[in-house]
């Protein structure tokens, strides 16, 4: 069973610059959530993506976008790049049934460093 | 709104010493709880998990217990190797039947001297 991958690992952008990071979920998942890990900080939910629409969104701005392809993975989109956007940016990928939560299972995560 | 509080860290102890790190949450309804752990340089990884009130999670020698009338959901493990350092995140999906996004606490950083 492949697990969850990210590309690229490490990323360095300059402010007001476009980004886009991937990933691909677990094998027998339907759903990819994107999470911002702030240095010293817990993740926070950016969105998610199940069969490919946009299905919950945390408070970012809009130039946060991203999609889902038919075999499940996905892509995370910025805009406009600002130095706050520095961060760890963890791709998850779950089981959505209907059903209460499956477990979210994470990728190893992309750096994007802001300059 | 939903929300994790966890216990400041860090967190230094001596192997073999117990570990307690607390958990509290808000939330409604009945939100499934989770502990992470992120190693240094890596992803997170579930560490354990309860889905309804008295369940108890467990994994290598770690465990905590869902309890809803505290709203708590403490970490605790007797004996702790140096191999155990790391950051932990406590945190809730709250059950909705619809976008089940995470919601996490800040962390709390281990480290655990031989």
């Amino acid at each position: 069973e492949t697990g969850v991958t990210q590309s690229p690992t490490h990323l360095i952008k300059t402010r007001g610059q476009q980004v886009t990071l991937r990933c691909s979920s677990q094998s027998g998942h339907n759903t990819v959530s994107w999470y911002q890990q702030a240095l010293g900080q817990g993740p926070q939910f950016i969105f998610q993506y199940y069969r490919e629409e946009e299905n919950g969104r945390g408070n970012f701005p809009p130039r946060f976008s991203g999609l889902q392809f038919p075999n499940y993975s996905s892509e995370l989109n910025v805009n406009a790049l600002e130095l706050d956007d520095s961060a760890l940016y963890l791709c998850a990928s779950s089981l959505l049934a209907g059903g209460p939560v499956d477990t979210q299972y994470f990728g190893p995560g992309t750096r994007l460093t802001v300059l | 709104g939903d929300s994790v509080t966890q216990m400041e860290g860090p967190v230094t102890l001596s192997e073999e010493a117990f570990l307690t790190i607390n958990c509290t949450y808000t939330a409604t309804g009945y939100p499934s709880l989770f502990w992470y752990v992120q190693y240094p340089g890596e992803g997170l990884q579930l560490l354990l998990k309860a889905t309804k009130a008295d369940d108890k999670g467990s994994n290598k020698g770690f465990e905590a217990t869902y309890r809803k009338e505290t709203t708590s959901f403490h970490l605790e493990k007797g004996s702790v190797q140096v191999s155990d350092s790391a950051v932990y995140f406590c945190a809730l999906t709250p059950y909705q039947g619809g976008s089940e996004k995470l919601v996490f606490g800040k962390g709390t950083k281990l480290t655990v001297n031989p």
